[in-house]
């Protein structure tokens, strides 16, 4: 079964920096099934990214996702105030694995 | 599109509870449908998922045999049975619909296993 490590475990960053999250599997992700979400306390994920690199319906271009086999990123381009949550990766498919999760907080 | 769960609770270790889901504003037969859990403070774990017609059923090993997914297509709705309750299932459950990733989330439903 793939296990999906996500780094770091907790970024701390400014409004308007760039965020890179990471993502990498223990073994390569069929047809790059990758998917990323945003979690905010108290709320049920929203999915960003899926296909590896697709934008989901209304997410934002500063959101963008890269990678292919087992590595792969979530990018921010410029954060904004409502982008600082919990970030989970996630392969879809046959099974369904998700990473431990990415906290991004404000500095 | 709406995803609505319901159903959680408080309940004794070996317990049994029933988690329904109804959902709205899209073609409820389309889509496979799926349960995810969160422990409290922990990240999100896969649990069950099931098939439009209800034919395919897949779960997490942790929860074979205790929990059954299922769905009823002419009232847009799918459960989730949980049986033998431990300690180590509360959670919040949500109920998604899944276009090959998780498109749509409910808001959760908590189930507190204790004593």
């Amino acid at each position: 079964e793939i296990v999906l490590t996500q780094s770091p475990g907790t970024l701390s960053l400014s409004p308007g920096e760039r965020a890179t999250l990471s993502c990498r599997a223990s073994q390569s992700v069929s047809n790059n099934y990758l998917a990323w979400y945003q979690q905010k306390p108290g709320q049920a994920p929203r999915l960003l990214i899926h296909g590896a690199s697709s934008r989901a319906t209304g997410i934002p271009d500063r959101f963008s996702g890269s990678g292919s086999g087992t590595d792969f990123t979530l990018t921010i381009s410029r954060l904004e105030p409502e982008d600082f949550a919990v970030y989970y990766c996630q392969q879809y498919g046959s099974s369904q694995i998700f990473g431990q999760g990415t906290n991004l907080e404000i500095k | 599109v709406q995803v609505v769960e319901s159903g959680g609770g408080l309940v004794q270790p070996g317990g049994s509870l029933r988690l329904p889901c109804v959902v709205s504003g899209f073609r409820f037969t389309d889509f496979w449908m799926t349960w995810v859990r969160q422990a409290p403070g922990k990240g999100l774990e896969w649990v069950a998922k099931i098939n439009t017609d209800g034919s395919g059923k897949y779960y997490v090993d942790s929860v074979k045999g205790r929990f059954t997914i299922s769905r009823d297509n002419s009232k847009n709705s799918v459960f989730l049975d949980m049986n033998s309750l431990r300690a180590e299932d509360t959670a919040v459950y949500y109920c998604a619909r899944e276009n090959w990733a998780i498109d749509y989330w409910g808001q959760g439903t908590l189930v507190t296993v204790s004593s």
